[in-house]
């Protein structure tokens, strides 16, 4: 089984100001990743595929990059609705499907 | 537009079996896609139970051991869960979403279903 981990478990940034996450793979996924969000009570909304591509209607403020074991997600200047929590997981090794364990991104 | 809607009971009593089913709309199961379960305990992070394929190929993942059953049924378009023997472990939000057979990333979810365990 692959583990995702991802860092940091919070992260604090003020509004406009920009956001790096990190989600590291145990073993190479290639470029088979993917980034989610998710809002309180909200199912995960899909970000980012083959860890650089903006899925359908997500604004260009969220970039996605890294390949193999290491990967980043940047928004480049937080708006309000972008404080949730985001969770990172691989497809090119599966079953089992696995996710990071999220970070949350809250209002500094 | 595509649409998944969980429903099921509840609340199930330890040791039973949990059952949810979640109906597929505005996209056919027979549409080349998986169809998955992903659950998520309170405050807790998201893990992937398992999957099928409109053919009826499943797979899930080990550490729920072979307390897993997923069917589908093309029909009705919808796919089906079942966990038996469950514990206060298995108390979290069920998911069904749909992702790609060679890009298995998931693209469309339902609203979440929350199932607790208890007696």
């Amino acid at each position: 089984e692959i583990v995702m981990t991802q860092s940091p478990a919070t992260l604090s940034v003020s509004p406009g100001e920009r956001a790096t996450l990190s989600c590291r793979a145990s073993q190479s996924v290639s470029s088979n990743f993917a980034w989610y969000q998710q809002k309180p009570g909200q199912a995960p909304r899909l970000l980012i595929y083959g860890a650089s591509t903006r899925a359908t209607g997500i604004p260009a403020r969220f970039n996605g990059s890294g390949s193999g074991t290491e990967f980043t997600l940047t928004i480049s200047s937080l708006q309000s609705e972008d404080f949730a929590v985001y969770y990172c997981q691989q497809y090119n090794n599966w079953p089992p499907l696995t996710f990071g364990g999220g970070t949350k991104v809250e209002i500094k | 537009q595509v649409q998944l809607q969980e429903s099921g009971p509840g609340l199930v009593k330890p040791s039973e079996t949990l059952s949810l089913t979640c109906t597929v709309s505005g996209f056919s199961i027979n549409g080349g896609y998986y169809w998955g379960w992903i659950r998520q305990p309170p405050g807790k992070g998201l893990e992937w139970i398992g999957c099928i394929y409109h053919s009826g190929t499943t797979y899930h993942n080990p550490s729920l051991k072979s307390r897993v059953t997923i069917s589908v049924d093309t029909y009705k378009n919808h796919l089906s869960l079942m966990l038996t023997s469950v514990t206060a472990a298995d108390t979290a939000v069920y998911y069904c979403a749909r992702f790609g057979y060679s890009d298995s990333f998931f693209d469309y979810w339902g609203q979440g279903a929350l199932v607790t365990v208890s007696s």
